[in-house]
């Protein structure tokens, strides 16, 4: 599959634990970015990632979020302590380099907060 | 206020009929613009891009007015399959991130 892969695709977690979210972008790009999705709601940008760089993470909340995307492995958003208003699904996307304008979306992580 | 703002619908309209969305951008620096689709509880697709000079693609015809700050997407010849919620995307031009709306839900009935 050459496509945009995030695991896991469902996650159940209760108030406090961590949740660790993964992404590998399709084969060739470098850019990744991350999306939080309330039910019923838009999409909301969190960050936006190169290999090794955080180039903007302007969406991120300030507290228990952070994501990186190292140079060898897939993206990672790493949710701390988790409180029920996480709960979303979190969207990941790639692309090539910046001018294309499209974005390639994986299937999503829909995290629960108990 | 929101980057980009759309109407929620739903649009309920009968196969075959045209059906138009509208959204709009605060942002008058923003330089390229979207329409992707997204079904039920799957990730959004890209539709088509949107031209300057408007951009058609079999049924679908996009529009951009940048003095009003305003996007169009015409829909010809309604499909069932073209049920969906319709996103309406810009992006400034170093593409750093790409503002979602809300999305504008489609349900076209046999």
């Amino acid at each position: 599959n050459a496509g945009v892969m995030q695991n896991p695709r469902h996650l159940v977690r209760r108030r406090g634990q961590e949740a660790r979210l993964r992404c590998s972008p399709m084969k060739g790009h470098s850019h990744v970015y991350w999306y939080r999705q309330l039910p019923e709601e838009g999409l909301k940008f969190m960050v936006y990632l190169q290999k090794e760089n955080i180039i903007d993470e302007s969406g991120m909340p300030k507290e228990r979020f952070s994501a990186e995307f190292p140079k060898e492995g897939p993206s990672i958003l790493r949710i701390q302590q988790v409180v029920r208003g996480d709960s979303a699904a979190y969207f990941c996307a790639s692309s090539p380099p910046p001018g294309s304008g499209e974005l390639f979306f994986g299937e999503g992580s829909r995290l629960t907060v108990l | 206020r929101k980057e980009v703002e759309q109407d929620p619908g739903p649009f309920n309209v009968p196969e075959g009929a045209t059906v138009a969305f509208n959204c709009t951008y605060s942002n008058s620096a923003s330089q390229s613009f979207f329409w992707y689709r997204q079904d039920c509880r799957k990730e959004p697709k890209l539709l088509m891009s949107v031209y300057s000079s408007g951009n058609e693609d079999g049924r679908f015809t996009a529009q951009l007015n940048r003095a009003s700050q305003y996007i169009s997407l015409l829909i010809r010849d309604s499909k069932l399959s073209d049920s969906a919620t319709y996103l309406c995307v810009v992006t400034p031009y170093n593409f750093n991130k790409f503002y979602f709306g809300s999305g504008t839900k489609l349900n076209v009935k046999p």
